[in-house]
């Protein structure tokens, strides 16, 4: 069947650097991504979405950038802090899925002081 | 403003043992969800609600019932826990299906022996 995945399962990164993060999904009618940010002992907290009319957006320290074409979806952070790190999930809706969210494996964010 | 609240946070069970795990929000959403997630895994969907009175199957349905009797709440119920059912439980609730913003809880930890 059609996933979300994800390329790497854990990014280490010096404190003040940048940091990519990157999702494959292979459901074309997905119209619909959201990104959520999991810290140790907690619920998904919501970060940014996108839907798929777009091929950018961006928040505070975060961006999410779309590429239907190859179905790729990225989470840029600036300046990456100790408090970014994290597992951070991508999600889909729409397709086969209807409403509901399929969501990624997940990569670990680490932040080196 | 408490958001989504879970209890237990944790819970050891045997084998056969049932047990009912509830879910709260005060945001007055429509839509409830209760997600399971294991391992260096992403969340899986077990059961949703779309409003009060009514609920459905998602992708790991078997093992669980559920019931949503007041829109505030949301419970999910192991009828004979089993060893597979080990597991942190999160539930999440969102305004419409149409938003993909759905809002967590702390989770629950469960142990089956």
């Amino acid at each position: 069947g059609e996933s979300v995945g994800l390329h790497l399962p854990t990014l280490s990164v010096q404190e003040g650097d940048n940091s990519i993060i990157n999702c494959a999904y292979s459901n074309s009618a997905s119209d619909y991504f959201i990104w959520y940010k999991q810290e140790s002992g907690k619920g998904p907290q919501f970060i940014i979405d996108i839907r798929s009319n777009m091929d950018k957006r961006q928040g505070q320290r975060v961006t999410v950038l779309l590429n239907k074409t190859v179905k790729h979806l990225s989470l840029q952070i600036a300046a990456t802090q100790p408090g970014d790190s994290a597992v951070y999930f991508c999600a889909e809706k729409g397709g086969d899925a209807g409403n509901m969210l399929t969501f990624g494996g997940g990569t670990r964010l680490m932040v080196k002081p | 403003n408490a958001g989504v609240t879970q209890t237990p946070k944790f819970r050891v069970l045997k084998t056969g043992q049932s047990m009912t795990l509830l879910c709260a929000q005060d945001m007055n959403h429509e839509y409830m969800y209760w997600y399971r997630q294991d391992p260096g895994m992403g969340l899986r969907l077990i059961h949703y609600s779309v409003g009060e009175g009514t609920t459905a199957k998602g992708e790991v349905p078997d093992g669980y019932n559920v019931s949503r009797l007041k829109k505030q709440n949301f419970l999910l119920g192991l009828e004979s826990a089993a060893p597979s059912q080990t597991s942190v439980y999160f539930c999440a609730s969102s305004y419409s299906g149409e938003s993909g913003t759905q809002y967590f809880g702390p989770g629950t930890r469960l142990l089956v022996l």
